[in-house]
């Protein structure tokens, strides 16, 4: 059973479209990371955040880490082939660094 | 800054031998590295906590035997996956901790590491 829930499962979309990936949790978490995977490669932090409430904005990426520390949703604006990947969340624990995965979100930009 | 290297990227093995794949961090110290498998169009399942200087800590169902971690320095992990079998076969990738400010206790990724057992 995975602890983190993310949603959709897979999403294709067109280049120039808007997309949300969200990651649910009962739990409590002290951070929610979120990665990016190609195939074959390792995951690729984009960000951390770690506090309540917290919004950062990367570039066309928007991230907000809810209230309760227990979700968090990550935003892209007008997508792009190059953000073709895995998104992957993940929450860190209180005393032992260990990260919780969601099972992840397969995202297709077509051209 | 916060590279973390693999070695090899890839190995093709036969069933019974051993297997080492070393995890470096290369521009940081990293008291503490993990290891994860990942089976294809899955997420990452931690399999044990590196710690440098002492005994990994492993997740249940994790044959500590099977699946031997040394963590000898502050830059260098290693994973032996011992007497493999096709079933071992997978993407084992590790990742080091990055601690400082509360921000900084982050974990970077390394490339991955494909095993292939026949």
């Amino acid at each position: 059973t995975q602890l983190l829930e993310q949603s959709p499962q897979f999403l294709s979309i067109q280049e120039g479209e808007n997309l949300t990936v969200y990651c649910n949790s009962s739990s409590v978490f002290s951070s929610l990371q979120w990665y990016r995977q190609e195939p074959g490669e390792g995951p690729v932090l984009l960000v951390t955040v770690v506090t309540g409430g917290e919004v950062k904005k990367l570039k066309r990426l928007t991230f907000q880490f809810g209230d309760a520390r227990k979700d968090s949703s990550l935003h892209i604006t007008a997508a792009q082939p190059g953000d073709t990947g895995l998104y992957l969340c993940a929450g860190g624990g209180w005393s032992d660094y260990k990260l919780s995965f969601g099972a992840g979100t397969t995202v297709t930009v077509r051209a | 800054g916060a590279v973390v290297s693999q070695h090899p990227s890839r190995v093709i093995c036969k069933s019974g031998t051993s297997v080492k794949i070393e995890c470096r961090s290369l521009d940081f110290q990293a008291t503490t590295m993990f290891w994860y498998r990942q089976f294809p169009k899955q997420s990452l399942m931690l399999m044990a906590t590196s710690n440098e200087g002492s005994k990994a800590t492993y997740e249940q169902g994790v044959e500590k035997d099977k699946f031997l971690i040394n963590h000898a320095s502050l830059t260098l992990s290693t994973l032996t996956v011992t007497s493999a079998h096709p079933e071992d076969s997978s993407f084992y990738i590790c990742s080091a901790l990055l601690a400082g400010g509360r921000d900084q206790e982050t974990q970077y990724f390394g490339p991955g590491t494909r095993l292939l057992v026949l």
